[in-house]
């Protein structure tokens, strides 16, 4: 268990639709980072967050966006779903602001857009 | 462009055998790179971190090596076991953008 925590495990909705994805990081970790996992495009960094603040963008698409709250949890939203949306995707968390120490990753949550 | 390259291909080998895994970067100037294991459907879990001025690093049956010269890093697994069957992924810190871009990994099956 990395103690990192994502909810929810599944998530299947139609196209066109906004989901919500939720991520704690583990206690005491400032950093935050949202990823992207499919089959034909591998692991694919989306965002980071610092202590609230945004640090790094990756090939974030427009319709997603991303906020780190007060409590440092996390919640990555996707909206006007296709088809090639469906994912596995990813939080990670880590004690610095920097990539060149450990990340811990959360269980996931696989979306699935019908 | 950037590119970082892991074998696509599954390796298999004999449960006690040395696994070597391979990862190659291109347009990267790292100055460290790190090894991840990721099992189905599960997250990442980070195994190793080996800087550039380290060019070895163990842990337990695991070494890392990393030459800057050749843009390679190889992963190594001595006496394997069947529970280290996994995808390992390697990662650099993706210049100017402060995050790391990770391969895509190999799938290692040791059989017993």
């Amino acid at each position: 268990d990395s103690g990192v925590t994502q909810t929810p495990k599944h998530l299947i909705t139609a196209t066109g639709q906004r989901v919500t994805l939720r991520c704690s990081p583990r206690s005491g970790d400032l950093s935050v980072y949202w990823y992207q996992q499919s089959l034909d495009q591998g692991l694919q960094f989306l965002i980071q967050y610092y202590n609230g603040e945004e640090r790094a963008k990756g090939n974030i698409l427009e319709r997603f966006s991303a906020q780190q709250f007060p409590d440092l949890h996390s919640e990555l939203n996707l909206s006007s779903l296709e088809l090639g949306d469906s994912a596995l995707y990813f939080c990670a968390s880590s004690a610095l602001d920097r990539a060149n120490n450990e990340q811990f990753f959360g269980p996931g949550t696989r979306l699935t857009v019908l | 462009s950037q590119k970082i390259e892991q074998n696509s291909e599954a390796l298999n080998i004999q449960e006690g055998k040395t696994a070597t895994l391979t990862c190659n970067y291109t347009n990267y100037s790292p100055a460290y790179l790190q090894w991840y294991r990721q099992d189905p459907g599960r997250g990442p879990v980070f195994l190793l971190l080996i800087r550039e001025n380290e060019k070895e690093k163990r842990k337990e049956r695991l070494k890392v090596t990393f030459d800057t010269t050749l843009k390679q890093s190889l992963f190594h697994i001595t006496a394997s076991q069947p529970a280290d069957s996994a995808t390992y992924l390697c990662a650099l810190e993706d210049t100017g953008r402060r995050a790391l871009t990770f391969g895509s990994g190999t799938r290692l099956q040791v059989q017993p």
